[in-house]
């Protein structure tokens, strides 16, 4: 138990649906991310935010839309996805200060099958 | 080029030690980690290492740093098939981003 919950842990879903993904943590910590991790390929940073601010988007279709509610929260919503966005999507949260951050505490991840 | 890099794959025999090495591009890397992943799973973090040192030893876990090549790497004593698992390199810097790099990690086998 690393303190980062994230629900579901499966998610099958075709290619019409909406779904959102959530991502709570209790540490206290003041930046949450979303990463997604495919086969075969690095670690994807995809959002960062911090103090619920969206400081980090590296490219990511708008298929993909976060929320961050308020520090403890973090969603994605996710809409007319493809094949290929099916992957492994890990949240993680830190505590980040004047350009520094503690080590990162990561969820155990839900894997999203797009069919 | 990856900013964080590692071999992809390392196969070792039960008992045997194992060395998982890692390269990063950034002279201002501040901490330096090594994180878990087991099948099915998030990313745990095993141990790290603050750049001012140079060994840290946690168990079975050993990591060294040489600040000079960028080289850190981390040795699993007596390695055990629970040990089986992907292996990420991170890095936060204080010199720009907050956020932490993560390499490809690398697959560690253990067969008996």
């Amino acid at each position: 138990e690393t303190g980062v919950t994230q629900t579901p842990r499966h998610l099958v879903m075709g290619m019409t649906n909406k779904k959102s993904l959530k991502c709570e943590q209790h540490l206290g910590h003041n930046a949450m991310y979303w990463y997604k991790q495919s086969a075969k390929k690095p670690l994807e940073l995809m959002f960062v935010y911090n103090f619920k601010e969206q400081t980090e988007n590296n490219s990511v279709p708008s298929r993909f839309s976060p929320e961050c509610p308020n520090s403890s929260h973090l969603f994605l919503h996710l809409h007319t996805l493809q094949p290929e966005d099916s992957a492994l999507y890990l949240c993680a949260s830190s505590q980040a200060s004047s350009g520094f951050s503690t080590e990162a505490f990561f969820g155990q991840g839900t894997r999203l099958t797009v069919v | 080029g990856e900013d964080v890099e590692q071999s992809l794959f390392l196969s070792v025999r039960e008992g045997d030690s194992s060395v998982i090495n890692c390269t990063y591009t950034d002279s201002s890397s501040t901490y330096l980690y090594w994180y878990k992943q087991e099948p099915g799973a998030g990313l745990q973090l095993l141990t790290y290492i603050f750049s001012n040192m140079d060994m840290k030893q946690d168990q079975r876990l050993t990591v060294l740093l040489n600040k000079k090549d960028k080289h850190l790497s981390l040795r699993i004593a007596d390695t055990q098939t629970g040990d089986s698992a992907i292996y990420f390199c991170a890095e936060t810097s204080s010199g720009g981003s907050y956020i932490p790099t993560f390499g490809r990690g690398t697959s560690l086998i253990v067969h008996p």
